[in-house]
């Protein structure tokens, strides 16, 4: 089944742990992407990457990194989390091409206390 | 830099009756526009997409958008509504030339039976 699969779905933490946010998806596609949605301000791109070893900052960056050594695998690093980062983070792919739709991962709810 | 609005929070309507989630865009290209509908805990779901070609585009679960170049809209419709269509809907529009693909803050959707 083709799938985007996020872990973990659910995390409570505390400030200044680190933490990494898992994602792997099963098609092959190029373009995977991380979001964060926050009530009455929708979905903001965190960051995006457009193939392995290729990342770019999206509209909200600050506090997190990501990585893309393989094709399937995409984290989503905090590495000192802080209580304004607690949100609900969305995965997402697609293959390459500007009217390509993505495909979403389930999502991982972190608080970070 | 591109931008969508979606101007109502919550739509209702009884089921059975036609309904429209607005959606409104910004870009200094050609659009790709996209609706995505999201369920309770899960993740966005892609319902359609408008490239270019026909102003009205079918998508799944028997909802379509028509694009109006004038008026910089692409509305989601559906003309006959189901209980089960009860969720949260986002308007996504992306710009031509590889341009980070932007959300809407999104509208409820409450089909009433």
């Amino acid at each position: 089944e083709a799938q985007v699969t996020q872990n973990p779905r659910y995390l409570i933490t505390v400030t200044g742990k680190k933490l990494t946010v898992t994602c792997s998806q099963n098609m092959n596609h190029e373009y995977m992407s991380w979001y964060r949605q926050d009530p009455g301000l929708g979905l903001r791109q965190i960051y995006y990457s457009m193939n392995v070893e290729v990342t770019d900052k999206g509209d909200v960056p600050e506090g997190y990194k990501v990585s893309r050594k393989e094709k399937r695998n995409f984290p989503l690093i905090l590495e000192s989390p802080s209580p304004n980062q607690t949100s609900l983070y969305f995965c997402a792919s697609s293959l390459k091409g500007d009217n390509q739709p993505q495909h979403f991962g389930d999502g991982t709810r972190l608080s970070i206390l | 830099a591109q931008s969508v609005a979606q101007p109502e929070d919550q739509v209702n309507v009884a089921e059975g009756n036609p309904l429209t989630v607005k959606c409104t865009y910004s870009v200094s290209g050609n659009p790709y526009l996209f609706w995505y509908v999201q369920y309770p805990n899960r993740g966005l779901q892609f319902l359609l997409k408008y490239i270019t070609g026909d102003n009205l585009v079918k998508g799944s679960y028997g909802f379509e958008a028509e694009f109006n170049k004038s008026q910089t809209s692409f509305h989601l419709k559906k003309p006959s509504a189901l209980v089960s269509d009860s969720a949260l809907y986002f308007c996504a529009v992306r710009d031509s030339g590889n341009t980070p693909l932007v959300f809407g803050k999104g509208t409820r959707l409450s089909v009433i039976a």
